[in-house]
């Protein structure tokens, strides 16, 4: 089945650009997906890729997918104290309806 | 409004004192699902659900049971809680298929002491 990594913590400065890394193994992923964990709140859908695509751009988000390496990345750009949160990456086959999530990355947004 | 909804939010209780957390959801939607989550473990998935009357184990089933016998309520069930279930649960529910949004409830934090 399908295993999703990514790092638990990342901190960044008020306006910088955070960028969350994800690994996945299953190469028939064809749906890849972020998920925004706000605190004291359940996950929800913040953006996602299908395989065919490189890239998607949603406002400050940006999706970037490396098939070759297996690689999911979120870029928040201009990023505010507001986007402090637990960043989940999701990831689901094509041979399943289930999606596999990571554990997590807790973005902190300092002044 | 299409949401998914927890009962309760916050709930202390003694160990091997049964306890039931219900979800429901109002989307129609076939799949649920229930999962734990803990600091530096990440959400771990521990029943799910692809439609009435079919449940399945997921990563961390042990000390937990569910039930699906309405479509639109997945009941997590501790017979006899102890103090290592001690965590914040999540229900989620999606459309089967591929690309589905999953919605999540907003969480029900339990201490067995």
């Amino acid at each position: 089945g399908e295993d999703v990594e990514q790092s638990l913590f990342l901190s960044v400065r008020e306006g910088d650009s955070s960028v969350i890394n994800c690994t996945y193994t299953d190469s028939s992923s064809t749906y890849l997906y972020w998920y925004k964990q706000e605190p004291g709140a359940g996950l929800q859908l913040l953006t996602y890729i299908f395989s065919n695509m490189d890239m998607k751009q949603d406002q400050r988000l940006t999706v970037l997918l490396n098939k070759k390496d297996k690689h999911l990345s979120l870029r928040i750009a201009d990023t505010q104290t507001g986007d402090s949160a637990i960043y989940f990456c999701a990831g689901q086959s094509g041979g399943s309806y289930i999606p596999t999530f990571g554990r997590g990355t807790s973005l902190i947004v300092h002044p | 409004e299409a949401q998914v909804t927890q009962n309760p939010r916050y709930l202390i209780t003694v160990t091997g004192k049964k306890l039931t957390v219900t979800c429901s959801q109002n989307m129609n939607h076939e799949y649920m699902s229930w999962y734990r989550q803990d600091p530096g473990l990440g959400l771990r998935q521990i029943y799910y659900s692809m439609n009435v009357e079919v449940t399945d184990k997921g990563d961390v089933p042990e000390g937990y049971k569910v039930s699906r016998k309405e479509k639109r309520n997945f009941p997590l069930i501790l017979e006899s809680p102890s103090p290592n279930q001690t965590s914040l649960y999540f229900c989620a529910s999606s459309y089967t298929g591929l690309n589905n949004e999953a919605f999540f409830g907003q969480g029900t934090r339990l201490t067995v002491v």
